[in-house]
């Protein structure tokens, strides 16, 4: 089975802080992604790779960045933390090509103080 | 962005009964994927539909995705308190080389009362 590991299920930080997330798959996927979730508003896409050392722009990117210097790690980092960035962060990995499934990680509920 | 749209966000049911959940859009999608979740844990992925019209079952789940490719409905037949979840839809949208971004629904909330 895939798996996908966030290196935190639960995190408390204070503004202003920069704040590293770690997501690390076993399964040899090409492409991975940072999602938040926030209730009533589904997932909602920050950014993804589709290659090591390559990043894209998801649909709310600002406030964060991304690293991918090896295949099965992603990180997501707040530069500078504040309190609307309080939410439940997921990540998740897919093989390369069309219709693959998503497999995600159980998520990191972040809160800034 | 494309938005998807789901109904109801909530929904209370008692065991038993059967139940649908709607997901639309005003674009239009190479596929359609759904996802269930679980608390503390991540979604996973209950079926894709590709083909306009498409009809795909899963024991008591039924997925249909629309003829114009924008929409899709879940139903749900004889509820059971397993199927307490959030159940997510995703529209996939294609990139360059072949890959696919998703975009998520906003989520319906599913509790099954025994």
């Amino acid at each position: 089975d895939v798996k996908v590991t966030q290196s935190s299920r639960y995190l408390v930080k204070r503004t202003g802080e920069k704040v590293f997330l770690e997501c690390v798959q076993d399964m040899d996927h090409e492409n991975m992604f940072w999602y938040r979730q926030d209730p009533g508003l589904g997932l909602r896409l920050i950014y993804f790779s589709y290659d090591v050392k390559m990043k894209e722009k998801g649909d709310i990117p600002e406030g964060y960045s991304v690293s991918r210097e090896k295949k099965e790690r992603f990180s997501l980092i707040l530069e500078s933390a504040s309190t609307n960035q309080t939410s439940m962060y997921l990540c998740a990995s897919s093989m390369g090509g069309k219709r693959q499934p998503q497999h995600f990680g159980d998520g990191t509920r972040l809160s800034i103080l | 962005t494309q938005l998807l749209e789901q109904s109801p966000q909530f929904l209370s049911i008692q065991e038993g009964e059967n139940l649908t959940v709607y997901c639309n859009s005003s674009s239009v999608f190479s596929s359609l994927q759904w996802y269930r979740q679980e608390p503390g844990e991540g979604p996973v992925l209950l079926v894709t539909v590709v083909t306009g019209g498409e009809v795909k079952k899963l024991k008591r789940l039924t997925f249909q995705f629309g003829d114009a490719r924008k929409d899709s409905s879940l139903h749900i037949t004889a509820a059971q308190p397993g199927d307490t979840g959030l159940y997510l839809c995703a529209g996939s949208v294609r990139r360059d080389f072949g890959n696919e971004k998703l975009t998520f629904g906003t989520g319906t909330r599913l509790t099954i009362i025994p």
